[in-house]
């Protein structure tokens, strides 16, 4: 069965540090990928998707990018956090019609 | 994308179905029904979804109105756990590069 994972599961950083959330998916192949953010008591926001390795497509301009080097593994970067990144992030994958969710990733910026 | 709305918040006694309504009037043809919810600081979980004919799985009912404009989701028999954040949301796909867009669903309540 598929699987995905997501690291780390909470984060604390400071303002102006970097940031790289992973996330890999197992059990299929040529998945598409999505990062989305939660705000605290918002809604979903879909920042980035990926149909395939390099392939790469942005929903929101800001300082937050993606990259997948790998089939099953996809990134999430920030050369300079602010404090407006603070939020529960979140990789999905499909192969059909349908997105599953990781676990999620608590992001805090200090 | 159609947007939806869900009342804010909905109580169910434990034991009892839970009947959760989604209004989407302005689905086109071919987007279809998606039901997540979302357990206090864990990814959402896929319930269910459909495009025209009900659904059922071994979570819920999915009933999509003739017209398409509204839907409700059942869970036949609410346990604490059911307790959750629900979303209802519509979406298509093209190419694969299908766009879910999430509102603040509702706030379902089980009581025992």
């Amino acid at each position: 069965s598929q699987t995905i994972h997501q690291w780390p599961a909470t984060l604390v950083q400071p303002v102006g540090s970097p940031l790289s959330l992973e996330c890999t998916v197992e059990g299929t192949s040529n998945p598409n990928l999505y990062w989305y953010r939660q705000a605290a008591g918002r809604g979903l926001q879909l920042l980035f998707y990926s149909v395939g390795i390099g392939q790469i497509s942005s929903e929101v301009p800001q300082n937050l990018s993606a990259s997948r080097p790998q089939d099953r593994q996809f990134i999430l970067s920030s050369k300079k956090l602010l404090l407006s990144d603070s939020g529960f992030y979140l990789c999905a994958w499909s192969a059909r019609d349908t997105q599953y969710f990781g676990p999620g990733t608590r992001l805090t910026v200090l | 994308d159609a947007k939806t709305t869900q009342p804010p918040s909905m109580d169910c006694a434990e034991g009892r179905a839970a009947n959760l309504p989604c209004n989407h009037s302005t689905i086109s043809g071919n987007e279809y029904v998606y039901w997540y919810r979302q357990i206090h600081s864990q990814g959402p979980q896929y319930i269910i979804h459909g495009l025209k004919n009900n659904e059922t799985n071994e979570m819920a009912s999915l009933i999509i109105t003739e017209d398409r404009k509204s839907s409700t989701l059942i869970l036949p028999h609410a346990t604490l756990r059911d307790t959750a954040v629900y979303y209802c949301i519509v979406g298509y796909w093209w190419g694969g590069n299908e766009k879910l867009t999430f509102g603040t669903g509702t706030r379902l309540t089980i009581i025992p």
